[in-house]
């Protein structure tokens, strides 16, 4: 198993384009999430899918989309990027089949991304 | 919103030394969750405590749940250069909201040689 794939490792966009972050796990996992993770803040959630078809928004969600069309992938779209986009961003999975709030949550290794 | 306050921010002690890093909230949560970060990796989870006063011990590392579910400590006994990262601690509830954590800001911690 590879568990949670995350591509590109680095990305530098300018001010305004556009780009998607894949991200995609064989665990069979029903709960999928993305996170950003900027210096000293801990993880802020974006945007997350109990299941393919269905996703909701976290925390942090403007400025993103998704879309969650199989299981396995979940990727994440930024449409106009802005500098205050700049960060690392963290995919996870969660089997979701027992009590939630006890599961564990897999992570990918993570995207950085610089909008210059 | 509930937040998690970790104490203390960085860390940064010798081989062979103890520590305790510190989780606190205001909110009750119905478990808490301990993961560990490496540089330019994702967290990995550590341990889950849901039980009040829940003790859970992890090699060197001793995991405890406060008795009201409002903060939890990890303690590190004769820490090793292995140990160093980045730890998070989050929270989870059984209600509203259930599919999602909410995480603390970590405790950088670096143990020297």
């Amino acid at each position: 198993n590879a568990g949670v794939t995350q591509t590109p490792k680095f990305r530098i966009l300018k001010i305004g384009q556009s780009m998607t972050l894949q991200c995609t796990q064989d665990m069979n996992h029903n709960y999928m999430y993305w996170y950003r993770q900027d210096p000293g803040m801990g993880l802020k959630l974006i945007y997350y899918s109990v299941g393919a078809g269905i996703t909701d928004k976290g925390e942090v969600p403007n400025g993103y989309n998704v879309s969650r069309s199989t299981t396995e992938d979940f990727p994440l779209r930024l449409e106009l990027a802005a500098p205050s986009q700049t960060s690392v961003y963290f995919c996870a999975s969660q089997e979701g089949r027992t009590l939630r709030w006890t599961d564990t949550q897999y992570f990918g290794p993570g995207t950085r991304l610089t909008v210059l | 919103t509930q937040l998690l306050e970790q104490s203390p921010q960085f860390l940064s002690i010798q081989e062979g030394e103890n520590l305790t890093v510190y989780c606190n909230s205001s909110s009750v949560f119905s478990s808490l969750q301990w993961y560990r970060q490496e540089p330019g990796e994702g967290p990995v989870l550590l341990v889950t405590v849901v039980t009040g006063g829940e003790v859970k011990k992890l090699k060197r590392l001793t995991f405890q749940f406060g008795d009201a579910r409002k903060d939890s400590s990890l303690h590190i006994t004769a820490a090793q250069p292995g140990d160093t990262g980045l730890y998070l601690c989050a929270g989870g509830n059984s209600g509203a909201g259930s599919y999602q954590l909410t995480f603390g800001k970590g405790t950088k911690l670096s143990v020297i040689p």
